[in-house]
């Protein structure tokens, strides 16, 4: 099915460790984004790649990193997880003017 | 700046109930606007959209109008069935690409 696919869907990480969330998407879009959301806390935007090859800064890059490797794929890195990272982590992707076409969600939990 | 404000949840409404939930943006220049849906485990959908004023959109029987003297775009359903059960969220883009979204409106419906 064309669409977003994120991997992993779970996750459970220990404190201090890292992990690579991955994106990528089928429709030929340019830009990709990363939120996370958390209850009460609606959508918050963490990276976003408006074209292959820039990536820009959202409201909480604290603590993560992104690549945009190429059209297709946008990975966000947890370089050393913690605790206030336990989130749903939702990738998307879209062109101007049209709606986001979002993937399925990775749950993950930092103990 | 730019913002989205929805009608604070959760709602719950019987079945057959009318649906409004209400949402009013602040915008530069010409936005078009979106409503998607999210249902329990899983990512946000685009429900519907409109891109230029008095534009009707509208979609599983859900519907919301552009409203640009009134910065809205409130989404209605005549008849609401327990399915529609859900977190609603309204969002806008410019010609930037990245929306802006509300923090959602979490929708019951009992039989």
């Amino acid at each position: 099915n064309a669409g977003v696919t994120q991997t992993p869907k779970f996750q459970v990480l220990k404190t201090g460790q890292s992990m690579t969330l991955q994106c990528a998407q089928d429709m030929n879009h340019n830009s990709m984004y990363w939120y996370r959301q958390d209850p009460g806390m609606g959508l918050r935007l963490i990276y976003y790649s408006a074209s292959e090859g820039t990536t820009d800064k959202g409201e909480v890059p604290n603590g993560y990193n992104v690549s945009r490797l190429n059209k297709r794929e946008f990975s966000l890195r947890l370089e050393s997880a913690a605790p206030s990272q336990t989130s749903v982590y939702f990738c998307a992707s879209s062109e101007i003017y049209t709606g986001y076409t979002f993937g399925s969600g990775t749950r993950l939990t930092v103990v | 700046g730019d913002s989205v404000t929805q009608m604070e949840g959760p709602v719950t409404l019987s079945e057959e109930a009318f649906l409004t939930i209400n949402c009013t943006y602040t915008a530069t220049g010409y936005p078009s606007l979106f409503w998607y849906v999210q249902y329990p485990g899983e990512g946000l959908q685009l429900l519907l959209k409109a891109t230029k004023a008095d534009d009707k959109g509208s979609n599983k029987g859900f519907e919301a109008t552009y409203r640009k003297e009134t910065t809205s775009f409130h989404l209605e359903k005549g008849s609401v069935q327990v399915s529609d059960s859900a977190v609603y969220f309204c969002a806008f883009n410019t010609n930037a690409g990245k929306s802006t979204f509300g923090d959602g409106t979490t929708l019951t419906v009992k039989p």
